[in-house]
């Protein structure tokens, strides 16, 4: 398997345009999650989906992220409009659940998002 | 909530000593699982390993173990034989059994090797 697959790695943008990061989770995982990683809080749960479905997106910052999940094998996060505060790696990871001490979490490689 | 800590900030060994690495957290569950990732500065979060709660034989992969101690909450990870490659930083990740998929990181430890 090659992994999760996040594109793209690096992605440079001017404030106001919108941003699409895209996530290829590991086939057979059944949740989806993309996290966020700043030097000042850390890596933080934006939103998960389970089954396709979102379960919590109580950490999306604001109305300016959305995020989709159309089929098992595909997900986006979007930002419109970004802002240089929304400058941050951003990593999508899959997993599932196969029986008890069987759990896998892979991450993929992340996109480093830089707006000015 | 569940909270995961990491008090060290930063961290030193030299090559071929020994280092370890403290986590503790904060849970009212009996059933959850402990992580210990890596990511060095390629950024990739590597997974170094996995503790199940209901487990009392301490985690070990290779070189790397954990001390668990469940009615303490504590959750530490020690480097042996250290190695200039092992120089990353370092996340505890806590994630409950049944209710939900959502794992939670600690603020991490910066590791640095010296030769």
């Amino acid at each position: 398997d090659a992994g999760v697959i996040q594109s793209p790695r690096h992605e440079v943008t001017e404030m106001g345009q919108e941003v699409t990061l895209r996530c290829k989770p590991i086939s057979g995982h059944n949740s989806l999650f993309w996290y966020r990683q700043t030097m000042m809080r850390g890596l933080e749960l934006l939103i998960y989906f389970n089954n396709n479905v979102p379960i919590d997106d109580s950490g999306m910052p604001e109305d300016r992220f959305s995020a989709k999940m159309p089929n098992a094998s595909f997900s986006t996060l979007k930002i419109q409009p970004s802002e240089p505060r929304d400058s941050a790696v951003y990593f999508c990871a899959s997993s599932t659940r196969t029986g008890r001490g069987n759990y896998g979490y892979t991450f993929g490689s992340g996109t480093r998002l830089t707006v000015v | 909530a569940q909270t995961v800590t990491q008090s060290q900030p930063e961290m030193s060994v030299q090559e071929a000593e020994t280092v370890t690495l403290s986590c503790t957290y904060d849970t009212s569950e009996s059933d959850y699982y402990l992580f210990w990732y890596k990511q060095p500065p390629s950024r990739q979060m590597i997974l170094v390993i996995r503790q199940e709660a209901y487990k009392q034989q301490n985690a070990t992969e290779n070189r790397f173990s954990v001390n668990f101690q469940k009615a303490a909450k504590s959750f530490s990870l020690k480097i042996s034989d250290s190695q200039l490659g092992d120089a990353a930083m370092y996340f505890c990740a806590y994630l409950e059994t049944y209710n939900t998929d959502k794992l939670i990181f600690g603020t991490g430890t910066r590791l640095q090797v010296f030769p």
